[in-house]
């Protein structure tokens, strides 16, 4: 099974300042033939289920503000949320889907300092 | 707009069997791929089980092959899972979970997910 490692566990910042929360994967998720990282990234805010935010390691998904953006590639991926806002309190996860089993990042949740 | 509607939760005891039903709406439900993905509580996601959207192929996490049979019911827009000789390891919140329009028959990545249903394995 591919194992997926975030850093940080968790992160405190002030509202407006950068989001930065890395992803490694213990193989590749980019796939030869079709050039894509097979890597997402989800939000889960308390009590609720996770939403989807990012595909393809950086393809934002519909509705998804533009603060999120996704970058990296091969095994070394970033969540970037370029100005804190206050709903932006969750847990963060990502996950691979590029081969069987998909598995997910141990999460890092993000507060407001 | 989508949504998926996750039932059939509950207290059971070890060695029990319970049954998960998740109504689906506002898709082609028979288009796409469908997973149950599962959280402990205080904990992370696991993903459980998948299947395909002709219901021909099925996948499980090696932590319940044996155990979980899925199974869908594309006339009825609705997915199950039946749950077989639970443990305590098995207590979760069970998430029921569309899979991302794609070019093959399980991407493995999820677009819209249920509010879940907790099983709590317990005696």
């Amino acid at each position: 099974d591919i194992v997926m490692t975030q850093s940080p566990d968790s992160l405190a910042l002030s509202l407006g300042e950068r989001a930065t929360i890395n992803c490694k994967s213990s193989q590749s998720v980019l796939y030869s033939s079709d050039n894509k990282n097979y890597l997402g990234w989800y939000q889960q805010k308390p009590g609720q289920p996770p939403k989807l935010l990012i595909y393809w390691a950086s393809t934002r998904e519909s509705g998804v503000p533009d603060r999120f953006s996704g970058s990296g590639s091969g095994a070394d991926f970033t969540l970037t949320i370029s100005s804190l806002q206050a709903e932006d309190v969750a847990v963060y996860y990502c996950q691979q889907y590029y081969s069987t089993p998909p598995t997910f990042g141990q999460g890092t949740k993000l507060e407001i300092k | 707009e989508v949504q998926v509607l996750e039932s059939g939760g509950g207290l059971v005891q070890p060695g029990g069997s319970l049954r998960l039903s998740c109504a689906a709406s506002g898709f082609t439900f028979s288009s796409y791929a469908m997973n149950w993905v599962r959280q402990a509580p205080g904990k992370g996601l696991e993903w459980v089980s998948a299947i395909s959207g002709s219901g021909g192929d099925t996948y499980y996490a090696d932590s319940v092959k044996g155990r979980f049979t899925i199974s869908r019911d594309n006339s009825e827009n609705t997915l199950y899972l039946q749950m077989n000789s639970l443990r305590a390891e098995d207590t979760a919140v069970y998430y029921c979970a569309k899979d991302l329009p794609g070019t093959t028959q399980w991407l493995a990545i999820f677009d819209h997910w249920g509010q879940g249903t907790l099983v709590t394995v317990s005696s």
